[in-house]
């Protein structure tokens, strides 16, 4: 098993559909976890930090389930500048292991 | 200018060959690391470096070797480059733990495409 899992995709959504993207974990003493968005081969870019149960930055927001060693996140009024590759990464001793991606397409 | 920089940008070379990926930063940071990129495979780290006097093999070292010679660079290379390391190279760096104990995020180089024939 993989230490952090994501659903490749790709998600195919309308402007403005909400959409969710889940990436699993395996290290349970994991204390910090991220959302990076990527495009077409460039840079990954942070898109959100995670610590605690949640973080909300406008239209994006990510949860944290401990329990279930699960972040989310959400997009809500999805735009075409949303279409992207977005990839979580987990903390394990000061390094970050990143999920394979999941890729967003949406459609006009 | 961007905070993290690295050259070349674009490289094609042979089977055997050396190559040498640099990276430098501006951000003052004393974390930095490697990681490739393959279609289906996420970003995997190749080395890591805490600080200046520190080196750290990652996931996928065999095959590279790194050198921190400064703060702000820390280069890549390829001893005997083989056609399996046709990939997308990205150097990253961050601080080093915040007060609140948790890892401050990662900052990525704009990447390196290498490509070996």
């Amino acid at each position: 098993r993989k230490e952090v899992e994501q659903d490749p995709g790709p998600f195919n959504v309308p402007e403005g559909a909400t959409v969710a993207f889940n990436c699993t974990y395996s290290n349970s003493a994991s204390q910090s976890f991220f959302w990076y968005r990527q495009d077409c081969r460039k840079e990954p870019k942070l898109l959100m930090s995670v610590y605690s149960s949640g973080n909300e930055d406008g239209r994006f927001t990510a949860q944290l389930n401990r329990a279930s060693q699960y972040i989310s996140l959400l997009i809500r009024d999805s735009k075409l500048s949303d279409s992207a590759t977005y990839l979580c990464a987990v903390n394990k001793g000061g390094k970050l292991i990143f999920g394979q991606g999941t890729t967003l397409q949406v459609k006009p | 200018d961007a905070d993290v920089t690295q050259t070349p940008r674009n490289r094609i070379t042979k089977t055997g060959k050396r190559i040498m990926l640099e990276c430098s930063q501006t951000k003052g940071h004393d974390r930095m690391y490697w990681y490739r990129q393959d279609p289906g495979l996420g970003l995997r780290l190749i080395y890591y470096s805490f600080d200046v006097k520190d080196i750290n093999k990652g996931e996928i070292s065999d095959g590279y070797s790194v050198s921190r010679q400064a703060q702000a660079k820390f280069s890549l290379s390829l001893e005997s480059a083989i056609p399996n390391q046709t990939a997308l190279y990205f150097c990253a760096t961050s601080d080093a733990t915040s007060t609140k104990g948790v890892m401050e995020t990662q900052y990525f180089g704009p990447g390196t495409r290498l490509l070996v024939l």
